[in-house]
């Protein structure tokens, strides 16, 4: 069955210090792949998405999002993270079989230190 | 504009109240949905409507009933609601239902609270 995990429940950086939240898919094709933030007591914003093409994917606010096939992985990265960046970052994938549903990992919490 | 906005941001309810969740969008998207999402979790899907038809119901208790009255709103009908049902209701809308690639715009959802 699909699934998405991502490994890290909680992450702490610093203001001003690179990111990078994991994301590992299961899925037997290639993947439709999404990355959603979430602000306290706020909807889901979508930061970037994958469908195919170039591994190495742009997003909102400065984020990117690298899909390696090999891996499972579709890693989102910020090279200088700002206190506003501290949310709930989801990561997706599109469920096979035309269902048109989302599947969403746990969710890992950024926390940014001054 | 990807913007899909609920009214109310807020919700207080008790446990025999009737009351509506709302939602809008002028995208000219066909799909739109709801989300229940408690604290610290990802969003569980409830309903799609696809052209106003109710596509997926996910085993939702009776005490929620969606509505799309036309291809730009989404209602959720509350009744009789149980404490547990306390949580963040999200909208969504898409461009169509049904294809791995379509991409879910979301709402800043609806925090409520049944006492």
């Amino acid at each position: 069955a699909q699934s998405v995990t991502q490994p890290d429940i909680h992450i702490t950086v610093s203001e001003g210090a690179s990111l990078e939240l994991r994301c590992n898919y299961s899925y037997g094709a290639t993947p439709y792949l999404f990355w959603y933030v979430q602000s306290p007591g706020q909807g889901l914003q979508l930061l970037l998405k994958y469908f195919s093409g170039d591994t190495l994917v742009q997003g909102i606010k400065g984020f990117e999002a690298e899909f390696k096939r090999s891996q499972s992985s579709f890693n989102l990265r910020k090279p200088s993270v700002h206190w506003s960046d501290a949310a709930e970052y989801f990561c997706a994938v599109g469920l096979s079989g035309n269902t048109g549903k989302l599947i969403f990992g746990q969710g890992t919490t950024l926390q940014v230190k001054p | 504009d990807t913007e899909v906005t609920q009214t109310p941001k807020h919700l207080v309810m008790g446990m025999t109240n009737k009351k509506s969740l709302k939602c809008e969008q002028h995208m000219g998207h066909r799909a739109m949905y709801w989300y229940k999402q408690k604290a610290k979790k990802p969003p569980e899907l409830m309903f799609v409507y696809s052209y106003e038809k109710l596509s997926i119901n996910e085993s939702v208790p009776s005490r929620f009933s969606p509505e799309c009255p036309n291809s730009s709103l989404l209602n959720l009908h509350l009744h009789a609601l149980q404490p547990e049902d306390s949580a963040l209701y999200l909208c969504a809308s898409s461009q169509v239902w049904g294809l791995e690639q379509e991409t879910q715009y979301f709402g800043p959802g609806t925090r409520l609270l049944v006492l």
